[in-house]
Parts: structure tokens; C-alpha cells; sequence
């Protein structure tokens, strides 16, 4: 099956700094990705739709402001969590599909987020 | 609104079966998903169904029922390494996933 990679898979910070998380589809063309967040012992909360070359589709109630969404190239997504604080620690999974009209989505192994 | 409704939590015993039912209401149908979440680590893909009938893959079928806004998880002969959670997932007419909370499965020897 295609295979997405994150990086980080960990990383830590203090309050106030930038974190830069990577979303690679390894071996198919993405043309949209897709960023979850995931608090402790509850479900995926989809925070945006990222399609190659054009702008993410936020979900409401997420800052597009704080919450960066960048989709380069069609293997490559970075979400940038900026000025993070204590309370955007969470488990950050993204997700690519092939399309629009894709029956399965790719899940990337997720970052573990932690703001000190 | 979008609602996915999934039990919390169930517990079987090795080697026994188990069924975990989701009903929906949502936005137009493209398909309903089933994943499978280890504690710490992103879903993995299970079953896609969406046609009517019973979809089975080795050890774990799922079922679904449009009309009635309805499927099922189905884990037969179960092994301690299937305690997760188990995520339902439905396509909306947006072709967007609208996920459950999830049902956490604990196994017992």
C-alpha cells in the first residue's frame, strides 16, 4: 500500500517558539492532504484540507493564522504550529488521498506534539 | 448536523467474537470507513463499504446498511494484539471523512 512518513514523530518546545511538522507521500502524488489533530482518548478533529498549489481549507474554529498549512509539491505538505503554547500539545496525524474522489486515505505515523 | 455514534468502550475474551456498531447521519454517503488505532499511533485502514452486504477480510468483516444508516465490525477468533480503538469513518457528500469517537476494545485472557 502507499506509504505517507511524518517528521518529527516527536518533539518537544518551549512556549512561544514555531514548530514545523512534514507530510510526505513516499511513493504516489498526493494532490490532497489532509491534517488531524488528536487529544487523548478522543477522535481525529480534521483541522484542514491542504490541495497542492492553492490555499488549506480550514475547518472552523481552527486558526489559520497560528496553525500554517503549506502544500508545495505533490508529496509534500508542512503544517507550522506558530508561537505554540502548552494547550497546542496533541497528537498531530496527517493524511494523503490521490484524489477527491479517493476511497482511501493514507495515514502518515502522527507527531507527538509537546509544549512546555 | 453530522452525528457518527459508536459505543465507548467493549471487552471480549481471546479467541472469541466480537461486533462493533456505528450508525450515522450524515450529508450524503460515499462510503463508510473502519480503522483501527493502536494508543500512540495514526489509524490504520481496515475495511471500505459502500454498497449494502457484508465485505469480509480474513478475521474482521464489516457490514453495512444505508437505508438504515448502519454498519458493523465484526472480529472473529480475537488475539490480545486486537485491544485498540476502532474507528467508523463516513465520506460525506463533500467527500469529507466525519469520524466517530471511536470504541475501545479490551481483550481479555
Amino acid at each position: 500500500g502507499a506509504v505517507v512518513s511524518q517528521h518529527p514523530s516527536r518533539v518537544i518546545c518551549k512556549s512561544g517558539t514555531s514548530v514545523k511538522i512534514e507530510c510526505r507521500s513516499l511513493d504516489f502524488q498526493a494532490t490532497t492532504m489532509f491534517w488531524y489533530r488528536q487529544f487523548p482518548k478522543k477522535s481525529l478533529m480534521l483541522m484542514a484540507t491542504s490541495n497542492e498549489g492553492s490555499k488549506a481549507t480550514y475547518e472552523q474554529g481552527v486558526e489559520k493564522d497560528k496553525f500554517l498549512i503549506n502544500h508545495a509539491s505533490l508529496t509534500l505538505s508542512t503544517l507550522t504550529v506558530t508561537s505554540a503554547h502548552p494547550e497546542d500539545s496533541s497528537f498531530y496525524i496527517c493524511s494523503a488521498g490521490a484524489g477527491l474522489e479517493v476511497s482511501e486515505q493514507f495515514f502518515g505515523p502522527g507527531t507527538r506534539l509537546t509544549v512546555l | 448536523g453530522q452525528n457518527i455514534d459508536q459505543p465507548t468502550e467493549m471487552t471480549a475474551t481471546e479467541g472469541a467474537i466480537v461486533q462493533i456498531n456505528c450508525t450515522y447521519q450524515t450529508s450524503g454517503f460515499n462510503g463508510l470507513f473502519w480503522y483501527q488505532q493502536h494508543a500512540g499511533e495514526a489509524p490504520t485502514f481496515l475495511s471500505y463499504n459502500v454498497l449494502d452486504g457484508l465485505e469480509e477480510k480474513g478475521r474482521f468483516s464489516s457490514f453495512l446498511s444505508r437505508s438504515k444508516g448502519y454498519s458493523y465490525l465484526l472480529l472473529k477468533e480475537l488475539q490480545m494484539k486486537d485491544s485498540a480503538s476502532y474507528l467508523c469513518a463516513v465520506m460525506d457528500s463533500n467527500y469529507q471523512l466525519i469520524w466517530g469517537a471511536g470504541t475501545k476494545l479490551i481483550i481479555k485472557p
